[in-house]
């Protein structure tokens, strides 16, 4: 049973350009989540998704950040105009209907040069 | 403010010396407190989710325990792959399905 899939693992972009991530949940799954995990901090809410639907955003920077689950393929968490301080690991999680626990990817180790 | 406090940052032991990690929270109403497991490099890993004061779980050398304001991650005789960052969340009821998370207590275990 595979787990949560997330690609590329790790991404290197330079300040101004566009990163985008993937997460696939796991089998079964119909929930979504992005976490982001700061350097010396914790890991920090930002979205919550299902199917064609955002359901809670209020983690994710008004600006430049955005999030898609679309009905076919994997979720994408799409940031704009990168800057430093996006340099972070960016993990996914899902969850099933009716379940609290939520599993983890491998996360995106995203560096902005 | 829903916050989620973990103590120590970092706890040194040796193989087969039992010790307790704490987990202190503030949250206005709590919907459950998950433990996770995360090793250097990699995403965390799900071990107990807790509901209300007083419940237990236990796996292989851990056991969580849940009280109205805290819990505990305890590690009896622990083994050098024992080593890793442990994570607390918690789900407040207003919250929605965010978890909040402490930064997490870094065990070093050595033989």
């Amino acid at each position: 049973n595979a787990g949560v899939m997330q690609n590329p693992r790790h991404l290197v972009r330079r300040r101004g350009q566009e990163a985008r991530l993937r997460c696939s949940p796991m089998k079964g799954h119909s929930h979504v989540y992005w976490y982001r995990q700061l350097p010396e901090e914790g890991l920090k809410f930002m979205v919550y998704l299902q199917k064609e639907n955002i359901i809670d955003e209020s983690g994710m920077p008004k600006e430049r950040f955005s999030a898609e689950f679309p009905k076919e393929g994997p979720s994408i968490l799409r940031i704009q105009q990168v800057v430093r301080g996006d340099s972070a690991a960016y993990f996914c999680a899902s969850s099933p209907s009716g379940r609290h626990e939520q599993y983890f990817g491998p996360g995106t180790r995203l560096t902005v040069t | 403010e829903d916050q989620v406090t973990q103590s120590p940052e970092a706890l040194r032991l040796q193989e087969g010396e039992s010790s307790s990690l704490n987990c202190s929270y503030t949250v206005s109403g709590l919907r459950g407190l998950f433990w996770y497991r995360q090793d250097p490099g990699k995403g965390p890993e799900f071990l107990f989710t807790l509901y209300s004061a007083g419940e237990e779980k236990e796996k292989e050398r851990l056991k969580a325990t849940l009280t109205k304001k805290e819990s505990f991650l305890h590690i009896t005789a622990p083994k050098p792959e024992d080593s890793a960052t442990y994570l607390c969340a918690v789900q407040a009821a207003q919250a929605g399905t965010a978890l909040i998370f402490g930064k997490g207590t870094t065990l070093s275990v050595s033989s």
